[in-house]
């Protein structure tokens, strides 16, 4: 199994709907992290979690909002999608010592 | 703020060529610099890290890496590239501390010609 599970892999959701983009991690792993990939832009950080009680917006976290369930879950959600929302997740977790991060697989989200 | 800069968008190399792709960051302290590759229709995958220590850093799949701190650079290189290193390539640098975020650059994408 990968340490880090990003669910669903692939999803075409209307505007305006709410949408729930989870991740979950066995790595035991404090920090976790949500990124978009957009062609041309590399990743950009959307938010990140230092743990249950820590959370924190990256450079682009208009337009979402997370969750750190448990030190392994960490979801990021949609409240209203839009189109410009169309891109690549990917979850990351990181350990505090250890600068090294884990990648999931990826979500690629589509917003029709 | 940190910062990193891939200058290559899109590289076309011959398969059996040397590879170099540029890597400059911007960074206060220290850096923690990675290189990751991603293959069409994956995730990332770690090449290579830097810490500390040896500026020459090897990695998986024959790659290496040079830190150069006068010239903010951390370069990857192969010296003979394959068909299947056609890919994705983000340089990252780590921001330690309270932050302790992971920055990437925008990519560069390699194209392999046979």
């Amino acid at each position: 199994d990968a340490d880090v599970t990003q669910t669903p892999r692939n999803r075409i959701t209307k505007t305006g709907k709410r949408i729930m983009l989870e991740c979950s991690q066995t790595k035991g792993h404090d920090r976790m992290y949500w990124y978009r990939q957009d062609p041309g832009l590399g990743l950009r950080l959307i938010y990140y979690s230092f743990d249950v009680k820590d959370i924190n917006k990256g450079e682009i976290s208009d337009g979402y909002s997370v969750s750190r369930q448990a030190q392994a879950k960490f979801s990021l959600s949609l409240e209203s999608a839009i189109p410009n929302q169309t891109a690549l997740y990917f979850c990351a977790t990181k350990d505090t010592v250890d600068a090294e991060a884990f990648f999931g697989q990826g979500t690629r989200l589509t917003v029709v | 703020a940190q910062s990193v800069t891939q200058p290559d968008i899109h590289i076309t190399v011959s398969e059996g060529a040397s590879l170099e792709l540029r890597c400059n960051y911007s960074y206060g302290a220290t850096p923690y610099l990675f290189w990751y590759v991603q293959s069409p229709g994956q995730g990332l995958q770690l090449l290579l890290k830097y810490f500390s220590g040896d500026t020459l850093v090897q990695g998986i799949k024959g790659f290496e890496a040079e830190f150069k701190r006068s010239q903010s650079s951390f370069n990857l290189r192969k010296p003979s590239v394959h068909w299947s290193d056609a890919a994705e390539y983000f340089c990252a640098v780590f921001e330690a501390g309270t932050a302790s975020k992971l920055t990437f650059g925008t990519g560069t994408r390699l194209q392999v010609t046979l």
